[in-house]
């Protein structure tokens, strides 16, 4: 059973700043890496998805990276805004099924 | 384009009533998918429709649960004899299958349905 990890489970940081968000999964046999952002009381927005065949994906301020070897993916966001403030969260898929983390919240503080 | 609606938005019931929740997908996508989300955990998967049937139904937690998609697009999640267990916010989801054998789509998600059960 595929089980996920989010570390940290909240953070803030000033206005500007690069910071770093971890995702761990327990089977490495997934076949997408998925992650969300979440607003108060909102759905899920899709921030980036990468193939099981691919390393990483990018769109603008946002890189996300995917090891399967080691179960790990990181999300990277740079110069880090205010209306970034939201909960980040992680999926590992099978082609249709998603299991999630328990997401990341950040505030960044102008 | 219009995204995945749901309907209502917010459903208040008394234990032991019977409810049920309304998503609209993307128009052309196959896939659906329901999820529920509790407070302070990411979704977890509920159940997958490819068309009208439902190909994978293992997260509906018990009998009490029950969904349909009967002409393929709008699906209609059931929950009878509430119990204030079912509260959270039930997310539905959809996306075009487009993805080869080893590859997956995009999922599109909903603003949720948040129920809460007295």
């Amino acid at each position: 059973k595929q089980e996920v990890t989010q570390i940290p489970a909240a953070l803030s940081v000033p206005e500007g700043e690069n910071l770093v968000l971890n995702c761990s999964f327990t089977d490495s046999a997934i076949y997408n890496l998925q992650w969300f952002r979440q607003d108060p009381g909102k759905g899920l927005t899709s921030l980036l998805l990468i193939q099981s065949s691919q390393r990483e994906q990018t769109s603008g301020r946002l890189n996300a990276s995917l090891d399967k070897s080691s179960g790990r993916s990181t999300l990277y966001i740079a110069a880090s805004q205010p209306g970034d403030s939201a909960t980040y969260l992680c999926s590992g898929g099978s082609n249709y099924k998603l299991t999630f983390g328990k997401g990341t919240l950040l505030t960044v503080n102008p | 384009g219009a995204g995945v609606s749901q309907t209502p938005s917010n459903k208040v019931t008394e234990k032991g009533k019977y409810v049920e929740l309304r998503c609209d997908p993307i128009s052309g996508h196959t896939a659906l998918y329901w999820y529920r989300q509790s407070l302070g955990q990411g979704p977890e998967f509920l159940i997958y429709f490819q068309g009208t049937g439902a190909a994978d139904d293992s997260g509906l937690p018990n009998d009490r649960f029950f969904a349909v998609r009967p002409e393929g697009s709008v699906s209609t999640l059931k929950i009878q004899r509430t119990e204030r267990g079912d509260s959270a916010v039930y997310l539905c989801a959809s996306s075009p299958m487009t993805g080869g054998p080893f590859e997956s789509d995009t999922q599109y998600f909903g603003p949720g349905t948040r129920l809460t059960v007295l």
